[in-house]
């Protein structure tokens, strides 16, 4: 079955600590997405890549770093430098030139 | 940039009854709107979506408009049942090929069916 796996579901970490979300998709899609949900708010383009070895930086990348060594694989790291890190983040993923955005289940991460 | 406002934030109605959600954007060239679906802790999911050379689209109990004079979209829902509680996404594009490092997306309605 196709689709797009984020692990964990739920992150805890402390303040200060970098901390790394996954994201692996075996739609054989090109781009890949992340976005951040915070309550009562739409989703917010953290960084995107549209082929392997190039990302670019969405609306509110500062803070977040990203790499794109596989197709299938786009890692999202939290650093330190983030300064309100506790968020609901959203990978998602899409044929390269348009087509549906297939968003994967999610990762909560609180920061304390 | 393109602004997407989504309205209402909340809606309440019976089930049985019609749902409807409305949605403006700011960018004339904005031609691609679709509308997502998110269940309590998962991601959310397409449910429909309109290009800008097509005025209404159906699929079921589920429709969008669109008013490109007017900059506005709606999503509606007809005979709600419980399982369309839900939180529900608007989102506009400029991109041609609908492609999301266009996509901007409104904050959201929360409908909940009331049984």
């Amino acid at each position: 079955d196709g689709g797009i796996t984020q692990s964990p579901k739920y992150l805890f970490r402390k303040e200060g600590q970098n901390v790394t979300l996954s994201c692996e998709q075996n739609l054989n899609h090109d781009a890949m997405y992340w976005y951040r949900q915070d309550p009562g708010q739409g989703l917010r383009l953290i960084y995107y890549s549209q082929i392997v070895n190039d990302f670019q930086k969405g609306d509110i990348a500062e803070g977040y770093s990203v790499s794109r060594e596989k197709k299938e694989s786009f890692p999202l790291t939290v650093t330190s430098a983030q300064k309100n890190p506790t968020a609901f983040y959203l990978c998602a993923s899409s044929t390269r030139r348009g087509g549906t955005l297939h968003f994967g289940n999610g990762t909560r991460l609180t920061v304390t | 940039g393109e602004n997407v406002e989504q309205h209402p934030s909340t809606l309440s109605v019976q089930e049985g009854d019609s749902a409807v959600i409305k949605c403006t954007y700011s960018d004339s060239a904005s031609n691609y709107f679709p509308w997502y679906k998110q269940e309590l802790g998962k991601g959310p999911q397409l449910i429909i979506d309109i290009r800008s050379n097509v005025g209404e689209k159906k699929d079921q109990r589920i429709a969008v408009t669109l008013n490109k004079t007017a900059k506005h979209f709606s999503l509606h829902i007809t005979e709600t049942q419980p399982e369309d509680s839900a939180v529900y996404f608007c989102a506009a594009s400029w991109y041609s090929g609908g492609g999301a490092d266009g996509l901007t997306f409104g904050k959201g309605t929360h409908l909940i069916i009331q049984p």
